[in-house]
Parts: structure tokens; C-alpha cells; sequence
């Protein structure tokens, strides 16, 4: 089974400030990682995956995530947020040995100050 | 082109009435699955369906249902409607569903329900 944890309901950071969203995982398979956005009240989007090679990937947008095996963990980082950033964000695997299901954390909510 | 679009946008029911709610994936996907994001939670798979035959099911009770139809579109369908029902209905579709395939799930906009 596979379970995963994002450690903050709600981060708020200052606009340009820089910003850590926590996810860890736990599963007794190899899992890919995603890391999704959710604007109010709209659907889910991807924002990056890792599913092998280099450990730290990046969106188009400026936010990245690096995959530790070690501590199970794929935190998710953006050197300096825009108010446009303001959505829940969702960490998420999926086991290499199946194709049927993604296991969402429950969220961050970020919220950005002016 | 068109990405998942879902339908209706939002719908609000009565308790123990029976609900449908409609997936159309992106062209040439063969893989539509369901989730029920309830407020404030991450969402929880329910089904998933590829080539129109079940190939994963969640912990939801048998009062949840899916098909898929030889154009890929998918129905969700809910009987004997509780309130703790109410909740965002996601669709994503994929381009397979092969065993350790690096495919990415496209999800829609989701359908609002609201059972009252």
C-alpha cells in the first residue's frame, strides 16, 4: 500500500519570498512522483513529474522538486512565489507496478501576502 | 484540441436520488478513471477503465458504478445518494493503461455535486 504525506495544510509566504511545499511518501514498491496544482475552482493540473534520472526536476514556471529516495521525501520549491502562485498544490505517486491508480496527499493550500 | 471535458459543471440532488456524471477523454485515449475529491481532502480514486473493460477499483461502496463506451467516454454513476456524497467528481484520462507505462493522467474540470 502506498500512503502520502504533505506535512502543511496552509503555508503563507510574502510575495518574492522563496517557498518549501513538504511531501513524503511511503510504499513498499517503486513509485513514480508528481506534483499537481489546483486554481480555485478548477480542475488538477501537472506541474512536474519524476519518474527516473536526474533527481530534480523542473516546471516551465519556476518551481522544482527533488526526489529522495533516502527519506522518501519530494518537496517541492520555488526560489521566489508570484501572487498567481495562490492554489492548493497536491504531491502524488503512482506504483511502477500498476497503471490504475494516483494516491494524492491532501493538499497545501499556499497563500500568498502582498 | 479539447482536453477531458466533464459534464455537467455542477448538479445538486436530493438524498436518495440516483446521479450520472460524463467523461469525455482527450482523442486517441484509451484510459478514463474516476476520483471524488471531497472539500479540503486530496482526491481518492474510485475506478478506472481502459478499453472498456474495469481494471481498478477504490474503497467506495458498491452503490458507485462506471462504464466506458467504445468512444472512450465514461459515465460515473451514483445510486441511493447520501449527503456525504457531495463532493468535486474528477476525470482523468491517460493514453494506455499498460502495466509500468509512463503515461500521464490529464484530468478535467471536474463535476461539482451537492447532495442536499
Amino acid at each position: 500500500a502506498q500512503s502520502v504525506t504533505q506535512l502543511d495544510s496552509q503555508v503563507p509566504v510574502f510575495e518574492e519570498a522563496p517557498v518549501e511545499l513538504r511531501c513524503n511518501y511511503s510504499s513498499s514498491v517503486s513509485v513514480y512522483l508528481f506534483w499537481y496544482v489546483q486554481y480555485p475552482n478548477q480542475g488538477l493540473q501537472l506541474l512536474l513529474k519524476y519518474l527516473s534520472g536526474s533527481t530534480l526536476v523542473e516546471s516551465i514556471n519556476g518551481f522544482e522538486a527533488e526526489f529522495n529516495k533516502s527519506q522518501t521525501s519530494f518537496h517541492l520549491r520555488k526560489p521566489s512565489v508570484h501572487i498567481s502562485d495562490t492554489a492548493e498544490y497536491f504531491c502524488a505517486v503512482r506504483p511502477m507496478n500498476r497503471d490504475d491508480k494516483i494516491i494524492f496527499g491532501k493538499g497545501t493550500r499556499l497563500h500568498i501576502l502582498p | 484540441d479539447a482536453g477531458v471535458t466533464q459534464s455537467p459543471t455542477h448538479l445538486i440532488k436530493t438524498r436518495g436520488q440516483h446521479v450520472t456524471l460524463r467523461c469525455s477523454p482527450i482523442s486517441g485515449h484509451k484510459s478514463v478513471s474516476w476520483y471524488q475529491q471531497v472539500l479540503g481532502q486530496g482526491p481518492q480514486f474510485i475506478f478506472q477503465y481502459y478499453e472498456k473493460e474495469e481494471r481498478g477499483r477504490g474503497n467506495f461502496p458498491d452503490r458507485f458504478s462506471a462504464r466506458q463506451f467504445p468512444n472512450y467516454s465514461s459515465e460515473l454513476n451514483v445510486n441511493a445518494l447520501l449527503l456525504g456524497d457531495s463532493a468535486l467528481y474528477l476525470c482523468a484520462s491517460s493514453l494506455t493503461a499498460r502495466q509500468g507505462a509512463r503515461t500521464e493522467a490529464f484530468f478535467g474540470q471536474g463535476t461539482r455535486l451537492t447532495v442536499v
